[in-house]
């Protein structure tokens, strides 16, 4: 079974400050891919990136940027410089490769960015 | 182009009664997905269709939930007689498939918030 455990469930910082949210996976396929969304208060999901299991580059999107570690099994997710308006529900989400479409979505961290 | 798109955003229903939701997916895309988030939750997948047809219908809770999709266009998933503990957001998400899977990211609609006294 598949399983993705999103351990902190609000985090709140200060405008301008870096943050982290974590990310960790359970799977028994070689192959799989990662997902983040972002949730603002509006309500729709908001696709951010999409990594292959195979493909353990980091990757720098702006202020965001992603550290997957497939060692430890994690994917986390980096806010550098963060504005008001990062203010979101983040979820971290896993799907099989082939067979089975399905995406297994952790609970979600709840970011508020303080002006 | 346009996005996924639901209705209704909002459907308040009373106990016992049937409710459909629709979703209109992204023009092009053939594997479309239902899921539900109940309040404060992530998100619980329900169905996905390729085309007209559902290889996976694990999620669905109950046999009061069915879906069904007519040509590879618009989907509705009915609830029959509602259940207070069906009350969540419903939201539906389309990608395309090709060589047999899907590959591609899912995209999202606004969802329906279902709300049952």
């Amino acid at each position: 079974a598949q399983k993705v455990t999103q351990a902190q469930t609000e985090i709140s910082v200060v405008e301008k400050e870096d943050v982290t949210l974590d990310c960790v996976y359970e799977t028994r396929d070689t192959t799989y891919y990662l997902f983040w969304y972002k949730q603002p208060p509006s309500g729709e999901l908001v696709f951010l990136i999409r990594r292959n299991s195979f493909d353990e580059q980091n990757e720098i999107s702006g202020r965001y940027s992603w550290n997957f570690q497939k060692s430890t099994s994690s994917f986390n997710f980096t806010i550098t410089a963060s504005q008001v308006v990062d203010s979101a529900v983040y979820f971290c989400a896993l799907r099989q490769s082939f067979g089975n479409e399905k995406l297994t979505f952790g609970t979600g961290t709840r970011l508020t960015i303080i002006p | 182009g346009a996005g996924v798109s639901q209705s209704p955003s909002n459907k308040v229903t009373e106990k016992g009664k049937d409710v459909e939701l629709r979703c209109d997916p992204i023009s092009g895309h053939t594997a479309l997905y239902w899921y539900r988030q109940r309040l404060g939750q992530g998100l619980e997948f329900l169905i996905y269709f390729q085309g007209n047809s559902a290889p996976d219908k694990s999620g669905l809770p109950s046999d009061r939930f069915s879906a069904e999709r007519t040509g590879e266009s618009v989907s509705t998933l009915t609830i029959q007689r509602t259940q207070q503990e069906d009350s969540a957001v419903y939201l539906c998400a389309s990608s395309y498939w090709t060589g047999g899977r899907s590959t591609d990211t899912q995209y999202f609609g606004p969802g329906t918030r279902l709300t049952v006294l």
